[in-house]
């Protein structure tokens, strides 16, 4: 399968500081990139969905203004966690897909990034 | 009711036996469906894709779809300890976006 990279794999910062976590595709262009976001021994959780040159659509409930989407090119997406808290402390993961509306284009995922808030 | 529901876990079958994985879904419009295999604090890994109806065979691997009955199956033969993880079933309506079951834990015993 294609290759997403994600980068770094796991995170501490002190709470009220930001985060930033990249994703890429490394080997095909990524037109849409997933943000997910799994507590222990529960599932992924969708958080936003980011297509290349434009704003991300949010999940509801899931505050934008915290959490700072950019998918500035076709390889790569950022999540910013801002001011983070300890309740913010989760697997952060993303995934990519290449063709737009293409039925049964499979999303890839990155390795993921734990983030503790301490 | 959940979009996406999975059989609730543990389950563990004995090396060398057949492993069943269920799930069933609400939305009628789904289109892809999707196998995901998760160990512990790593990130999901795509093992199986199926799109209509009927077997899809990979290796150990074999999908079943069942789009009337809203049902999507993952059976894993000749189970190995290596198998033992979370399986996630991933439905999507087309655009790309997947909802996620609460996925099963698999326990292969030697």
């Amino acid at each position: 399968g294609a290759v997403v990279s994600q980068h770094p794999s796991w995170v501490i910062c002190k709470s009220g500081t930001s985060v930033k976590i990249e994703c890429r595709s490394l080997d095909f262009q990524a037109t849409t990139m997933f943000w997910y976001r799994q507590f222990p021994k529960q599932s992924l959780m969708l958080m936003a969905t980011s297509n290349e040159g434009s704003k991300a659509t949010y999940e509801q409930g899931v505050e934008k203004d915290k959490f700072l989407i950019n998918h500035a090119s076709l390889t790569l997406s950022t999540l910013t966690v801002t001011s983070a808290h300890p309740e913010d402390s989760s697997f952060y993961i993303c995934s990519a897909r290449g063709s737009p509306g293409a039925q049964g284009t499979e999303a890839f995922f990155g390795q993921g990034t734990r983030l503790t808030v301490v | 009711q959940k979009e996406v529901e999975q059989n609730s876990g543990p389950l563990s079958v004995p090396e060398g036996a057949i492993a069943s994985l269920n799930c069933t879904y609400s939305d009628r419009g789904s289109q892809s469906f999707f196998w995901y295999r998760q160990y512990s604090g790593k990130s999901p890994e795509l093992i199986m894709s199926i799109y209509s109806n009927g077997d899809k065979e990979d290796g150990r691997f074999t999908a079943q779809l069942n789009k009337a009955s809203q049902y999507v199956s993952l059976l894993i033969r000749d189970s190995q300890p290596s198998d033992s993880a979370t399986y996630l079933c991933a439905v999507s309506t087309g655009a790309g976006k997947s909802t996620f079951g609460d996925g099963t834990t698999l326990t292969v015993k030697p």
